[in-house]
């Protein structure tokens, strides 16, 4: 069974300039989570969609959106980039939004601001 | 959103037992308690969760107290694979909120 596949890898991006991360959750799974780590903050919840529905937002600034298509893949967006935007994204995938749902993590998108 | 607190690092001697622990004072009757863990240069992965009673799984045990302010996660035979940042969430399952990762323990397992 593919685990969460999450691209690309790793990308570098000048201050101002956009950029679209993509995510695929593992086949039949609904709800997608996207989440920012950096070494002074740590993990940090951006949002989560299911049925291409924003569920939960965390506190990260109109910059950052989302969405999901119809067959649960997801992509986010960073617009106007700053160089506090460096960071590993993660993003992670479960059945359902229920609390019985283990979230399953892809190998995280890394993004380099300059 | 409940809090957790951990140890900020432990160490462990390979094939030796570890107990990680985590205080959660705060948690409500409706709030699951999940642990993961980051190795390098990976993503965060499941270990186990539980709400009441204690856990086993292949990976690990789940030690929840009874007034369920602390538990301990038990990992029964140490491995250099296990060295990792081991997070303890609670998460409210009725509210199906997000999870809020703390810093974590960060696990040194020496050969």
């Amino acid at each position: 069974k593919a685990g969460v596949t999450q691209t690309p890898r790793y990308l570098i991006k000048t201050r101002g300039q956009q950029v679209t991360l993509s995510c695929s959750p593992i086949s039949g799974h609904r709800s997608v989570s996207w989440y920012q780590q950096t070494p002074g903050q740590g993990l940090q919840f951006l949002f989560e969609y299911f049925s291409e529905t924003q569920r939960n937002k965390g506190n990260f600034p109109g910059r950052f959106s989302g969405r999901q298509f119809s067959n649960s893949r997801s992509e986010m967006n960073v617009s106007t980039l700053e160089l506090g935007d460096s960071a590993l994204y993660l993003c992670a995938s479960s059945r359902g939004t229920g609390n019985t749902g283990e979230l399953f993590f892809g190998e995280g998108s890394r993004l380099t601001v300059l | 959103d409940a809090k957790t607190t951990q140890p900020n690092s432990m160490e462990s001697n390979e094939e030796e037992p570890v107990h990680l622990p985590c205080n959660h004072s705060t948690i409500s009757g409706t709030d699951y308690i999940h642990w993961y863990r980051q190795l390098p240069s990976q993503g965060p992965e499941y270990v186990i969760h539980g709400l009441t009673s204690n856990v086993n799984n292949r990976m690990a045990s789940l030690a929840i107290a009874e007034d369920r302010k602390s538990s301990t996660l038990i990992l029964h035979r140490a491995t250099l694979r296990d060295a990792a940042v081991y997070y303890c969430i609670l998460r409210d399952g009725a509210r199906g909120q997000n999870f809020v990762f703390g810093p974590g323990t960060r696990l040194s397992v020496l050969p």
